[in-house]
């Protein structure tokens, strides 16, 4: 595998359930991104970690749990969603998060319905 | 604040046309990069260029070219003779430090 792989590429979700979206990167890159992306509008930065460690929180609901057990994985766990969280959730990797090096690089991302 | 507004949301051109997508961004900071990105019906989202604040250079690449200027905080992208496998949403993005702001896209339709 190469690039950027997300799994499932499609979820379907009552809001008492319990899931998670799991990121793989085969890049060798230190920094990992979620990103949602919901009909018109702009992409939304959830969460950035650098070496493993959370550097960037956006306000996220704690409904949205990241883990990053390594430079290479990325989880995002979700329990108790609302309708509204439906979206395409997109993860992406670079070198670093720092700006000279840092285009990403996104996996096809996970459609998530949440009934 | 930092913002990035593409205000076209979408375009149809007929194959061969020329197209631009415009992009205006908004920042204090000194030192952002600018992206642009592609994303076709696949989803995943590709890199197309990366222009730091510092660099105004014009760049072409094919039959993409991209001006960057500074002055109206533009970076807006054009495709020469455009073809069917253009067909996608791109997506201006602006960084500064950790954050990235992306516009809302344009959606480009490439008629046969």
């Amino acid at each position: 595998e190469t690039g950027v792989t997300q799994t499932p590429r499609h979820l379907v979700m009552g809001m008492t359930n319990k899931k998670s979206l799991k990121c793989e990167q085969h890049l060798g890159h230190n920094a990992m991104y979620w990103y949602k992306q919901s009909a018109k509008k702009p992409l939304e930065l959830m969460f950035v970690y650098s070496l493993e460690e959370r550097v960037e929180n956006n306000s996220v609901p704690s409904r949205f749990s990241p883990e990053c057990p390594n430079s290479s994985h990325l989880f995002l766990h979700l329990h108790t969603l609302q309708p509204e969280d439906s979206a395409l959730y997109l993860c992406a990797s670079s070198q670093d998060k720092d700006g000279s090096t840092n285009e990403q690089f996104f996996g096809p991302g996970t459609r998530l319905t949440v009934l | 604040a930092q913002k990035v507004t593409q205000a076209q949301t979408e375009i149809s051109v007929v194959e061969k046309e020329d197209v631009t997508l415009d992009c205006v961004y908004e920042t204090r900071d000194t030192t952002y990069y600018l992206f642009w990105y592609k994303q076709p019906p696949s989803g995943e989202l590709v890199f197309l260029i990366r222009r730091n604040s510092f660099d105004e250079q014009n760049e072409i690449s094919g039959r993409y070219s991209w001006n960057f200027q500074k002055s109206t905080s533009s970076f807006n992208f054009t495709i020469t003779a455009s073809q069917v496998v253009d067909s996608a949403v791109y997506f201006c993005a602006l960084n500064t430090g950790n954050q990235f702001y992306f516009g809302t896209g344009t959606s480009l339709t490439v008629i046969p």
